[in-house]
């Protein structure tokens, strides 16, 4: 099984919302990831979370926060978010970092 | 110095067709190489990985990995228009650390019936 679950499949919301993605997989997997993904673009890493520590993509911007209530689990809150930030949300996640990744479905974000 | 390097296409091919994909690495200790696939509007899917210099076949799938030249290919076999997609590239390493992916802009196949 290599199923990563990911909910909303869309969200739309305001600049001025606060908001949650969320990403969850059973495979026990040992690292989890947050891409955003332009249309066109190749997946950018945001966020790397394994063995309890957070890696960051130092070019994120502040209103975008990881979170990691267990091992299995990996959302991502949103605050403040501006236009450019509508993407396309990816999760994944793989045995050990750097191995093979699988990811999830997605959650389709637009920021109005 | 890009990292991961693909031609953006199209790859255009008649069904029935071989499709050769390609893609080179600047990073010469990259030891593990993977190939996604992804539809338009969708997330990718692992379809092929490969670890060692040489062919790995898998169904109509074969990946190709040549290290001393820094390159990694995907032959599809029997291209079907159901296999239009890009294909991401994939290599652990590169400026993004060992414990990540750096990904190629991806080829767009396209494969007319």
């Amino acid at each position: 099984d290599t199923e990563v679950t990911q909910t909303p499949k869309h969200l739309v919301m305001g600049m001025t919302n606060k908001k949650s993605l969320k990403c969850e997989q059973h495979m026990g997997h040992r690292a989890m990831y947050w891409y955003k993904q332009k249309a066109k673009k190749p997946p950018e890493l945001m966020f790397v979370y394994s063995y309890e520590k957070l890696s960051i993509n130092e070019s994120v911007p502040s209103r975008f926060s990881p979170e990691c209530p267990n091992s299995s689990l990996l959302n991502l809150h949103l605050h403040a978010l501006q236009p450019e930030d509508s993407a396309l949300y990816l999760c994944a996640s793989s045995q050990e970092p750097g191995f093979e990744q699988y990811f999830g479905p997605g959650t389709r974000l637009t920021v109005t | 110095q890009k990292e991961v390097e693909q031609n953006s296409g199209p790859l255009s091919v008649p069904e029935g067709a071989i499709a050769s994909l390609n893609c080179t690495y600047s990073d010469r200790v990259s030891q593990s190489f993977f190939w996604y696939r992804q539809y338009s509007g969708k997330s990718p899917e692992l379809i092929m990985s490969i670890y060692s210099n040489g062919d790995k076949e898998d169904g109509r799938f074969t990946a190709q990995l040549n290290k001393a030249s820094q390159y990694v290919s995907l032959l599809i076999r029997d291209s079907q228009p159901s296999d239009s997609a890009t294909y991401l590239c994939a290599v652990r390493g590169g400026n993004s650390g060992y414990s990540t992916l750096t990904f190629g802009k991806g080829t767009m196949l396209l494969v007319s019936p």
